[in-house]
């Protein structure tokens, strides 16, 4: 089966410019997780979906980052205006198939940069 | 707040040795344990689930061990080899198919 996908890859942009990505998910899998993972640290919860419904946005920086996830298969998740602290990973994953009990399949992820 | 530990810094070994990672978590009763590897510019890739009630889980030259009585996770590879470096991730289920990872790992295999 297809793996995650997610674009851009690599992202530069200034701070206070507002930055999307994008996330295909495994056909099928219902759970669908955005994570920032900054440099030397693990991945951090941003927001969890169950189908189109938020499950999970708790440590979402609401004043900045947005994410919906489209009929409850693609995602975005958006930053407006970014930060530099913002510099990071962003990596999607998703579960819900065959796969041992709430195995995640992550995306590549998108690096982004903020100067 | 729940809080996991993993080994700072890098471990060195040499080829053919047993490599033995240490995860430890705090304020917590997960009913699940994960590892995951994470190879430089990837996304992590799931490698070992093991529940609450087992005591070991292997496949193929990877163990994992979960005490809960300790709150501790070992992760060993046998007969490391130089493709086994990598970040290993330990991920803690927090209920309603969420997990909170670790900072993980380095992990580095010397021919």
């Amino acid at each position: 089966e297809a793996g995650v996908a997610q674009s851009p890859r690599y992202k530069i942009i200034e701070k206070r410019q507002s930055v999307a990505f994008w996330c295909n998910p495994i056909s099928g899998h219902a759970t669908l997780y955005w994570y920032q993972q900054i440099l030397g640290q693990g991945p951090k919860l941003l927001i969890q979906f169950q189908n189109n419904g938020v499950v999970d946005d708790s440590q979402l920086p609401k004043d900045r980052f947005s994410a919906e996830r489209l009929k409850g298969v693609d995602s975005t998740l958006k930053i407006q205006p970014a930060k530099l602290e913002d510099s990071a990973v962003y990596l999607c994953a998703t579960t819900g198939g065959t796969g041992d009990h709430n195995e995640q399949f992550f995306g590549p992820g998108t690096r982004l940069t903020v100067l | 707040s729940q809080k996991i530990e993993q080994n700072s810094e890098a471990l060195n070994i040499q080829e053919g040795k047993t490599a033995t990672l240490t995860c430890n978590y705090t304020n917590y009763s997960p009913a699940y344990l994960q590892w995951y590897r994470q190879d430089p510019g990837r996304g992590p890739v799931f490698l070992l689930l093991i529940r609450e009630n087992e005591k070991e889980k292997r496949k193929e030259r990877l163990k994992v061990t979960f005490d809960t009585t300790l709150k501790q996770s070992l992760f060993h590879i046998t007969a490391s080899q130089p493709a086994d470096s990598a970040t290993y991730l330990c991920a803690l289920d927090t209920g309603g198919f969420k997990t909170i990872f670790g900072a993980g790992t380095r992990l580095f295999v010397k021919a």
